[in-house]
C-alpha cells in the first residue's frame, strides 16, 4: 500500500481548470490510482482510476506519467458545487487506506 | 439500487451504553469496511473483512468489534462506547477480485457518546 501525499487545501474560481496533484513515490506494480469525492457530512464517492497515461470520464481527466510515482487529477471548468475533499489512493490490495485529502474550495 | 445503507443515521448514546451500528450491502462485495471520520484527520479505517469470516484490524481498532456473519453484512459494535468514540461513522464495501474495485460508502452515521 502506497503512502500518498497531496496539497491539504487548494482555492479556485468558478469556471477555472483545477489540477490537484497526488505524490506515491512507492507504488506498486499491481497499484491503482483512485480519486474520490466527499462533500460534507456524506461518504465518499468514486471519481475517476488509472493505472497508467490518461483517463478521461464524464467528471474529470486523470494523467498518469510513466513512471506512476505521481498522479494529476485534472477537473475542468469548476463551479461551486466542486467544492468539497478530494482524496488520492493508491493501492491494489486492502486495506484501502485514505489520508487527508485536498479541501477544494471554489469561489464566485 | 445497488448501495450501501448504514443505520441509523444519528446516535446518542452514554457512556458505557452498548450499541451497534448496522450496515448493509446488496452488491454482493467481498470486501467491507468501516471508517471513523473527524476533523482534521481525515478517514481512519478501524475494521475491514474480506469476506464472510475474515475480519482483520484497521489503523484504529480499540474500543470496537466487529462481525461477518453473512455477505451482505458487517455490523459495527461498540461495547463500552466514551466520549472519544463520538465521530462520524462510514461504511463501504467492494470487489475483491481485482485491485481497481472502487469503493462505495454508506451516508454515514452520526455518533454522539456522552
Amino acid at each position: 500500500l502506497a503512502k500518498t501525499t497531496q496539497p491539504i487545501s487548494m482555492d479556485s474560481y468558478e469556471g477555472q481548470e483545477v489540477n490537484i496533484t497526488c505524490s506515491h513515490n512507492n507504488i506498486a506494480t499491481n497499484d491503482y490510482i483512485t480519486w474520490y469525492q466527499q462533500f460534507p457530512s456524506q461518504g465518499p464517492r468514486f471519481i475517476i482510476q488509472g493505472y497508467k497515461t490518461k483517463v478521461t470520464n464524464e467528471v474529470a481527466s486523470l494523467f498518469i506519467p510513466a513512471d506512476r510515482k505521481s498522479s494529476t487529477l485534472s477537473l475542468p471548468r469548476v463551479s461551486l458545487s466542486d467544492t468539497a475533499v478530494y482524496y488520492c489512493l493508491a493501492s491494489g490490495n486492502t486495506p484501502l487506506v485514505f489520508g487527508k485529502g485536498t479541501r477544494l474550495s471554489v469561489i464566485a | 439500487e445497488a448501495q450501501v445503507t448504514q443505520n441509523p443515521r444519528y446516535l446518542i448514546t452514554v457512556t458505557g451504553k452498548k450499541l451497534t451500528v448496522t450496515c448493509s450491502q446488496n452488491m454482493n462485495h467481498e470486501y467491507m469496511s468501516w471508517y471513523r471520520q473527524d476533523p482534521g484527520l481525515g478517514l481512519r479505517q478501524i475494521y475491514y473483512s474480506m469476506n464472510v469470516e475474515v475480519t482483520d484490524k484497521g489503523d484504529v481498532p480499540e474500543g470496537y468489534k466487529v462481525s461477518r456473519k453473512e455477505k451482505r453484512n458487517f455490523p459495527l459494535i461498540l461495547e463500552s462506547p466514551s466520549p472519544n468514540q463520538t465521530s462520524l461513522y462510514f461504511c463501504a464495501s467492494s470487489f475483491m477480485d481485482r485491485g481497481n474495485s472502487p469503493l462505495h460508502f454508506g451516508n454515514g452515521t452520526r455518533l454522539t457518546v456522552t
